[in-house]
């Protein structure tokens, strides 16, 4: 199994414009997570989907940020405009739900926005 | 509002020496507690978990321990090996059925040879 990946790795865009991330979780699993991480607030959770559909949206900062999960196997996550406090890294997860919490992570989107 | 707290932003252990990490939390409905590993440019990955029926789980050099009434838990590493050296991040299921985690700001360990 490939793992969660993630694309592109990095990314360096300017203040105003439109950044799309993109996930493509393990196939199988049912469970999708969005997190940010930053050194002031950790692991943040932006958003989640269970089986497509998402279920708790509470993290996403603004209107700027979008997630949409289009089917089982791909995920994005959009900023619209791209603002300089949106730099961080940015993590999608899987995971099959059956209990276990184990969240399987893909190795991360760095964003700077300049 | 930080549900899941690592207060110690860093710890250096001697190698073959115990790491002890901690995390406290605040929601007492929490009753899953994982700890992940996460090394440079990679994504975090599971390192041990434990339910909030138990007071301790453990998996070789790896323990997690949990104290309810205080609301913490720790993760021991014995013997610490350099290759330990990463950041270690405290997760709490926030017991809604979904599988969602609350992380802490994590811990960077250095192991020194």
């Amino acid at each position: 199994d490939a793992g969660v990946i993630q694309s592109p790795r990095h990314e360096v865009t300017e203040m105003g414009q439109e950044v799309t991330l993109r996930c493509k979780p393990i196939s199988g699993h049912n469970s999708l997570f969005w997190y940010r991480q930053t050194m002031m607030r950790g692991l943040e959770l932006l958003i989640y989907f269970n089986n497509n559909v998402p279920i708790d949206d509470s993290g996403m900062p603004e209107d700027r940020f979008s997630a949409k999960m289009p089917n089982a196997s791909f995920s994005t996550l959009k900023i619209q405009p791209s603002e300089p406090r949106d730099s961080a890294v940015y993590f999608c997860a899987s995971m099959l739900w059956t209990g276990s919490y184990e969240q399987y992570f893909g190795p991360g989107t760095r964003l700077t926005v300049t | 509002d930080q549900q899941v707290k690592q207060n110690s932003p860093s710890l250096s252990v001697q190698e073959g020496r115990i790491s002890i990490l901690n995390c406290d939390y605040t929601n007492s409905m929490f009753d899953y507690f994982l700890w992940y590993k996460k090394y440079p440019a990679e994504g975090p990955t599971f390192l041990i978990s434990i339910s909030s029926i138990k007071d301790k789980n453990e998996d070789g050099r790896f323990t997690v321990f949990l104290n309810k009434s205080a609301k913490h838990l720790s993760l021991h590493i014995v013997p610490s090996q350099p290759g330990d050296s990463a950041v270690y991040f405290c997760a709490a299921s926030g017991s809604s059925n979904t599988g969602k985690l609350i992380f802490g700001q994590g811990t960077t360990l250095q192991v020194k040879p």
